[in-house]
């Protein structure tokens, strides 16, 4: 069993549709959550970092911990084409720096007109 | 924002010469960097630990004299294919860790291609 789980995809959503993304581990040890979104051929750019349980909001995301299900998500309200992309979650157990993250497969959103 | 550049983004070498990949955060000190290898359509490979004056850590199965990690000062770490062949053909991204925060901030990744 891999320790960080992710549907791959791909999903398809018509524009302005709510995307429910989403990554379960093992590990319970893991504290700190992050979610990057990829392009095509291009490295990947952190969305949202959040630390323990809870939800943290920045404009259309919304990242949710539940460390208690060991479930984590990211919710992008009123999608739009350029949120096509590969979405990876990305988790780590300690903080203070130069930790290892483990990642999920990625997930592959098309969002369409 | 943290910015990480990664330099070239794109070359092509031919079999049996060697490659330099450089990575550089741009705004802020990085003692560590991450060097990873990811293939189409799949997830990153962490390829290596690279922290800043000391010796790098390789993930299990990745050549160390092969991939050639130098992390020479806390804004520059170096990815050196050497003797490159066809199968080192992918797509190599690094990434820094900003310290304070414990935030990892990803370069725009280098396509290597071994004619």
């Amino acid at each position: 069993q891999k320790e960080v789980e992710q549907d791959p995809g791909p999903l398809s959503v018509p524009e302005g549709a709510i995307v429910s993304l989403n990554c379960t581990y093992s590990n319970s040890a893991f504290q700190y959550f992050m979610w990057y979104r990829q392009y095509s051929r291009k490295g990947p750019e952190l969305l949202m970092y959040t630390y323990s349980s809870g939800n943290k909001e920045d404009g259309r995301f919304t990242a949710q911990v539940d460390k208690s299900s060991k479930y984590i998500s990211l919710f992008i309200r009123d999608s739009q084409p350029s949120d096509s992309a590969t979405y990876l979650c990305a988790m780590t157990s300690r903080g203070g720096g130069g930790n290892k993250l483990t990642f999920g497969t990625g997930t592959q959103l098309k969002v369409e007109l | 924002g943290a910015v990480v550049s990664q330099h070239p983004s794109r070359v092509i070498c031919k079999s049996g010469t060697s490659v330099k990949i450089e990575c550089r955060s741009l705004d802020f000190q990085a003692t560590t960097m991450f060097w990873y290898r990811q293939f189409p359509k799949q997830s990153l490979m962490l390829m290596a630990t690279s922290n800043e004056g000391s010796k790098a850590t390789y993930e299990q199965g990745v050549e160390k004299d092969k991939f050639l990690i130098n992390h020479a000062s806390l804004t520059l770490s170096t990815l050196t294919v050497t003797s490159a062949h066809p199968e080192d053909s992918s797509f190599y991204i690094c990434s820094a860790d900003r310290y304070s925060g414990n935030t990892i901030y990803f370069g725009e990744g280098s396509w290597l291609t071994v004619v």
